[in-house]
This record gives C-alpha cells, sequence and structure tokens, in this order.
C-alpha cells in the first residue's frame, strides 16, 4: 500500500487553518496514524484510527476520512507546531509512511 | 512511562553489519502484547519503515530489507535488536526504535507507534 502526501510543503501563519491530505493506493478503512516531527526530534503521535486524538495531543488538531482519502486539520496554527507531519497506514503488517508535508513560517 | 533508547556504533564500514539496541525502560517487553519496531531515516528524508518483532520472535520485514535485516527480542535484558548486513552508504540515516501500541474499540484494534527512542545516527564510510 502506498501513501501519497499534498502539499508537500506549506507555508502559514499563525492562527491559520491548516489541511494535510494523505491519499492511499488502496482502502484501509480507518487504519491510518498521523505523525508530527520537528527538526532532530524522534516522531510524535497525533492521531491514531484516522480520528482518535492521542492522549495530551492538543484539541486544535483533528483528523477525517476512511478508505483512501484521509485528511489532518490544525485549527489555529500554533508557533510550536511548524514541523513535518506524516501519515502511517495500519492497515498490513507491512508499515508504510507517507512522504511528508512540512509545515512552516510564512 | 515506556522509554526507549537506541545503542551501538555510530561508524560502520561499507559491507560489515549493522549493529544496534533498543533498551526498553518502564515496561516489559514481553507483556501487554505489544510488537516493537525499527524505523530509519535518510538525512533530510521521510519515515522508512525496517520491520518489527513480536515478544515471542515472530517478525515482519520491509521487503526492500528483507534479505539484509534481521531483527531480535532478548527478553531478560528488557531488549530487542536490530542486525543490517552488507551496508552501504546509502544506509547511513537515523535509526529509530519504537513500540507499536495497542488500541481498540469494540470492533477493531489499531497499532501506531506511540512511543519512540531518541534515534541515533549511523554512518558507513570507511
Amino acid at each position: 500500500i502506498q501513501l501519497t502526501q499534498s502539499p508537500s510543503s506549506l507555508s502559514a501563519s499563525v492562527g491559520d487553518r491548516v489541511t494535510i491530505t494523505c491519499r492511499a493506493s488502496q482502502g484501509i478503512s480507518s487504519y491510518l496514524a498521523w505523525y508530527q516531527q520537528k527538526p532532530g526530534k524522534a516522531p510524535k503521535l497525533l492521531i491514531y484510527a484516522a480520528s482518535t486524538l492521542q492522549s495530551g495531543v492538543p484539541s486544535r488538531f483533528s483528523g477525517s476520512g476512511s478508505g483512501t482519502d484521509f485528511t489532518l486539520t490544525i485549527s489555529s496554527l500554533q508557533p510550536e507546531d511548524f514541523a513535518t507531519y506524516y501519515c502511517q497506514q495500519l492497515n498490513s503488517y507491512l508499515q508504510a509512511f507517507g512522504p511528508g508535508t512540512k509545515v512552516d513560517i510564512k | 512511562q515506556v522509554q526507549l533508547q537506541e545503542s551501538g556504533p555510530g561508524l560502520v564500514k561499507p559491507s560489515q553489519t549493522l549493529s544496534l539496541t533498543c533498551t526498553v525502560s518502564g515496561g516489559s517487553i514481553s507483556s501487554g502484547g505489544y510488537y516493537w519496531s525499527w524505523i530509519r531515516q535518510h538525512p533530510g528524508k521521510g519515515l522508512e519503515w525496517i520491520g518489527y518483532i513480536y515478544y515471542s520472535g515472530s517478525t515482519y520485514y520491509n521487503p526492500s530489507l528483507k534479505s539484509r535485516v534481521t531483527i531480535s527480542v532478548d527478553t531478560s535484558k528488557n531488549q530487542f535488536s536490530l542486525k543490517l548486513s552488507s551496508v552501504t552508504a546509502a544506509d547511513t540515516a537515523v535509526y529509530y526504535c519504537a513500540r507499536d501500541g495497542r488500541y481498540c474499540s469494540s470492533t477493531s484494534c489499531y497499532y501506531p507507534l506511540d512511543y519512540w527512542g531518541q534515534g541515533t545516527l549511523v554512518t558507513v564510510s570507511s
């Protein structure tokens, strides 16, 4: 199963609403996770089951979608949210990540 | 709080075997029914899943690396390990170990990577 993400990068301002899309090459139901990675740090789990927020993750993050098309939304971008975001399919034992979306400051 | 820590040489010569160990603290590797993963990230690039192991020793590997990868577990030391043979410069990367969490609803279970080590850079060079 291949994952694509769009856009590959975006520039946004604090307070903006940001949407990142992940598309799977075949249906994966809701078996999708989202991660945030900051430079020099390990990825951090944000969302699993396509829309379930991991404990401790701010509510401005939300996920949606099922099947092949998924979305990560940040409702009001904060300074600490500038990072790269990856989706990951959890549908098969052969795990795969999307190529990432870098969110930087406009 | 589960914590993971990678250890091993930061420099490996071409054609040799890369060996890394992940030490798990704050929980037993053999309880809870978790899988334990290795992931790598080439400099400036995205994440690549290498493979994972169950405490019983069952393994699954990325097909693109399968011929060169061995993941093993030592429950007595609460560790799991990665060996990657015949390395080249293309294997230079930050290597992460992580736990595949298990989150179940009434109908499905999900196994995202919920705890990660800090990562260790391995450079392949003579």
